[in-house]
């Protein structure tokens, strides 16, 4: 089973409209990440955040971390057509848990213009 | 080399061939992971190197599945006897260390007829 869940599985909204995505995993993590996907083919590193940070920005990309709740968001504001992707939160483990990389199912984005 | 290179990028084998992929990682990466990916799905864990320790193991789904490293290199999944339910792409990604973001490649898209 998969470690991330996301939520929701599919949005879309208007171009320049902010786009929000949420993960909720089940286990101790080291960090917790996002990637970008387009086309169904190699995914793009985006953002990486500890566990002991709970708010980091990266240009149009806010990520957020919860770890009481075990949860994290990914906000991308004044989206643009490009965004267009499918989105995927990946978490790495504690080291005593074998620092393990496991991928949520991904929340496709479409940015219409 | 600059990322990580998959080869080939797509293959066409027929129903009971046996398969070989490649990734070449970014040079000096010691953690690798292999993925599998279903149209349309999530990124399903196969297989995990680091460093010299034994791989994980613990993603591949049968037996007919099998992945080797040489050193902190190149590592080849093979595929026996394929099956039209292992039609996928595959990924592969590496990191320096095992805790930071991944680079992930391009992908091989296997297509079982």
């Amino acid at each position: 089973s998969q470690q991330g869940e996301e939520d929701p599985q599919a949005l879309s909204i208007q171009e320049g409209e902010n786009a929000t995505m949420n993960c909720s995993y089940k286990t101790s993590i080291n960090n917790l990440q996002w990637y970008r996907q387009n086309s169904g083919r190699g995914l793009v590193h985006l953002i990486l955040i500890r566990s002991n940070e709970r708010e980091k920005h990266s240009g149009r990309l806010r990520v957020t971390l919860d770890t009481s709740k075990k949860s994290s968001s990914l906000l991308i504001t004044a989206s643009r057509a490009a965004d267009t992707a499918s989105y995927f939160c990946a978490t790495v483990a504690s080291y005593n848990a074998g620092n393990m990389l496991t991928f949520g199912g991904g929340t496709r984005l479409m940015v219409k213009p | 080399g600059a990322g990580v290179s998959q080869s080939p990028s797509n293959k066409v084998t027929e129903k009971g061939k046996d398969v070989e992929l490649r990734c070449d990682p970014i040079s000096g990466h010691t953690a690798l992971y292999w993925y599998r990916q279903r149209l349309g799905q999530g990124l399903e864990f196969l297989i995990y190197f680091q460093g010299n320790s034994a791989p994980d193991k613990s993603g591949l789904p049968s037996d007919r599945f099998s992945a080797e490293r040489t050193g902190e290199s190149v590592s080849t999944l093979t595929i026996q006897r394929t099956q039209q339910e292992d039609s996928a792409v595959y990924l592969c990604a590496s990191s320096r260390q095992g805790f930071g973001g991944y680079t992930f490649g391009s992908g091989t898209r296997l297509t079982v007829v």
